[in-house]
């Protein structure tokens, strides 16, 4: 049974930094590139960062580029997402997925 | 950038008919390798996204074949043959034919009359 877990969210300051994990079980995490993708309360789905299969390859939206760094731990089975310089406009739920699952989000709150 | 239309936006539907969403993109998502990455989500209250359809027309495990999606180029649709209490939610359309940058649509906001 595919299972994607997101751990990390809480509430952070402006210019903060937080970083956000997920933790995959159920396939082989190392063949799969991953995605982080975010919600705004009330708001779509919009797509934040991707990185390739060995983590040779990482690609942002313009929206976190300079600010979000993604990365993965094959040994671990677990993505991260660290995020600096935080902004209210980051404010979301923030969701991992691959291979065509998604988890359950965690929640990330910018407000002082 | 590489941008995904929604239609509608708000979808009401009575349940046993039908319903369709269409989603255009502003380039073309065939890409070079001959496949065209168009995927479908749905979202269900409170829960988190669930993709339903990849390449255009290929169903996830286990959704329902009530569901299916077609379309080439730009124009795409998701069609739901009779629309149950369960499909309730927001649907998107995401390409994945420009990498490395995804787009999602709108989404479209499914209820029952």
């Amino acid at each position: 049974q595919v299972q994607l877990v997101e751990s990390g969210g809480g509430v952070v300051q402006p210019g903060r930094s937080l970083r956000v994990s997920c933790a995959a079980s159920g396939f082989t995490f190392s063949t799969y590139p991953m995605h982080w993708v975010r919600q705004a309360p009330g708001k779509g789905l919009e797509w934040v960062a991707v990185i390739s299969f060995d983590g040779t390859n990482k690609y942002y939206a313009d929206s976190v580029k300079g600010r979000f760094t993604i990365s993965r731990d094959n040994s671990k089975n677990t993505l991260y997402l660290q995020m600096y310089t935080l902004r209210p406009d980051d404010t979301a739920v923030y969701y991992c997925g691959g291979a065509g699952y998604w988890g359950q989000g965690t929640l990330v709150t910018v407000s002082s | 950038d590489v941008v995904m239309t929604q239609s509608p936006l708000s979808l009401p539907v009575t349940l046993g008919q039908p319903a369709s969403i269409s989603c255009r993109s502003s380039q073309s998502l065939v890409h070079s390798d001959g496949n065209t990455y168009l995927n479908w989500f749905q979202q269900r209250p409170g829960q988190s996204p669930r993709r339903l359809i990849y390449k255009v027309s290929n169903w996830d495990s286990g959704v329902p074949d009530r569901f299916s999606g077609s379309g080439s180029g730009t124009n795409f649709t998701l069609k739901i043959s009779r629309v149950e209490a369960e499909d309730v939610g927001v649907y998107y359309c995401m390409q994945g034919t420009h990498w490395p940058l995804f787009t999602f649509g709108q989404g479209t906001k499914l209820e029952i009359k």
